[in-house]
Formats: structure tokens, sequence, C-alpha cells
């Protein structure tokens, strides 16, 4: 199966930027989206093919990929954007989920 | 609206059955590829199966392969997760969501609330 690795959690300042990466094995080579969970909700698809932003999602979002890593990243953090943070690839006929990143604004 | 509503979760005992629904509002689901993911409690998302938009093709995670099947009715607009043999670790939310196209590796913009499957004797 396929893996993709996330930091467990990161913190960030209101109003700073903070980034969250995500890597598997050749993760470049593929699409990378990204969804944000709150605490008690669904998800919610913040970035898609690598560095896409769907209808509604703030351009604070933004999202790259090359490599072994794809890499969200929250520039203007706001208290709204504290949340657990997911990367998803699909390799070989598998959806794979990276292992959760929460971000918390301090 | 988009919508999608999980229902037919509960509490089952080691080795049972469920059968999860997924009722599809405000568009017709069997044109998108659609996905179950689950998440225990406390932990993360993990993607369970899906199914193509138009055709019949369907992937499952090797975790429940075997055990789960991934089906449509398309005149009831409703999506359908079959669970047999479910063990302890099998308890999680489920969770139904809708691709953005009619590809399984096309990103989920629309999901439900969850429906709760509880395994345990």
């Amino acid at each position: 199966s396929y893996e993709l690795t996330q930091p467990p959690s990161v913190s960030v300042s209101p109003g700073q930027t903070v980034s969250i990466t995500c890597s598997g094995d050749k993760l470049g080579d593929k699409f990378a989206c990204w969804y944000q969970q709150k605490a008690g909700q669904s998800p919610v698809l913040v970035i898609y093919q690598d560095n896409k932003r769907p209808s509604g999602i703030p351009e604070r979002f933004s999202g790259s990929n090359s490599g072994n890593t794809a890499t969200l990243t929250i520039s203007g953090t706001q208290a709204m954007d504290e949340a657990d943070y997911y990367c998803q690839a699909w390799d070989s006929g598998t959806g794979a989920f990276g292992t959760g990143t929460k971000v918390t604004v301090l | 609206e988009v919508q999608v509503l999980e229902s037919g979760g509960g509490l089952v005992q080691p080795g049972g059955s469920l059968r999860l629904s997924c009722a599809a509002s405000g568009f017709t689901s069997s044109t998108y590829a659609m996905t179950w993911v689950r998440q225990a409690p406390g932990r993360g998302l993990e993607w369970v199966s899906s199914i193509s938009g138009y055709g019949e093709d369907t992937y499952y995670a090797d975790s429940v392969k075997g055990r789960f099947t991934i089906s449509r009715d398309s005149s009831k607009n409703t999506l359908f997760l079959q669970m047999n043999g479910l063990r302890v670790d099998d308890t999680a939310l489920y969770y139904c969501a809708r691709s953005t196209g009619i590809g399984v590796s096309d990103p989920s913009d629309c999901w439900g609330q969850g429906t709760l499957v509880t395994v345990s004797s």
C-alpha cells in the first residue's frame, strides 16, 4: 500500500505563514489534494491537482508538489484555520491519505 | 443543493454484517465517482473503497478487500457499502463522498456527516 507521511502537529501565530509537508514515494508524479477537517466536522477539500483551489476556498491556501513532497501553505493564517489537514494521492488503484497534521493557531 | 446522507450504521458483533447507504440529492450520483472513507475514534482518515462514474470499476483498501463490497442503485440515486466479516478494528465513522468527476482519483468535493459503525461483543 502507498504511504503518505505528515508531521503530527505544527503551530503558527495569527497572521503568519505555515507550511505542511506530505511525503511519499515519487509523490510529485501524482496529483495531490488536501483536506481540512475542523473538530467534529466532515472534511473539506481545500487544494486539488497539487495547487488548485475549489470555489470558496480563500486565496491564503496554496499548494505545490515536486519530487517526493507535496506542501500545503497557509499565508496570513487566521484562527479559523485551526484544524487537522490531510493530504491524499492515488497510487496503483488505492487512494491513500496522509497521516494528518494538526495545525494550532496560537 | 448537492448533498449526500449516510445511514445504516450501528452496533454489530464481530463477524457480523451491515449495509451502509448513501443517498445523493442535487446531482445524479451514477455520473460521478463515489468513495467511502472511514475515521476511527481519535484517528485519521482512511480510504476504504471507490466506484467509478458511469462504469462499474471498483477499488478497495487491502484492509477490507474480500469483506466489503461497494455498489450503487442508479434508480434510487444511492450508493451502498456491504460490510461482511466485521472486525473490532472496523469500528469507525464512515463517510460517503462525491468526487468532482467520473474518475476515482478525482478529489472529493462533497462529504456527508458520516454514519457510526461499532463492532463489539
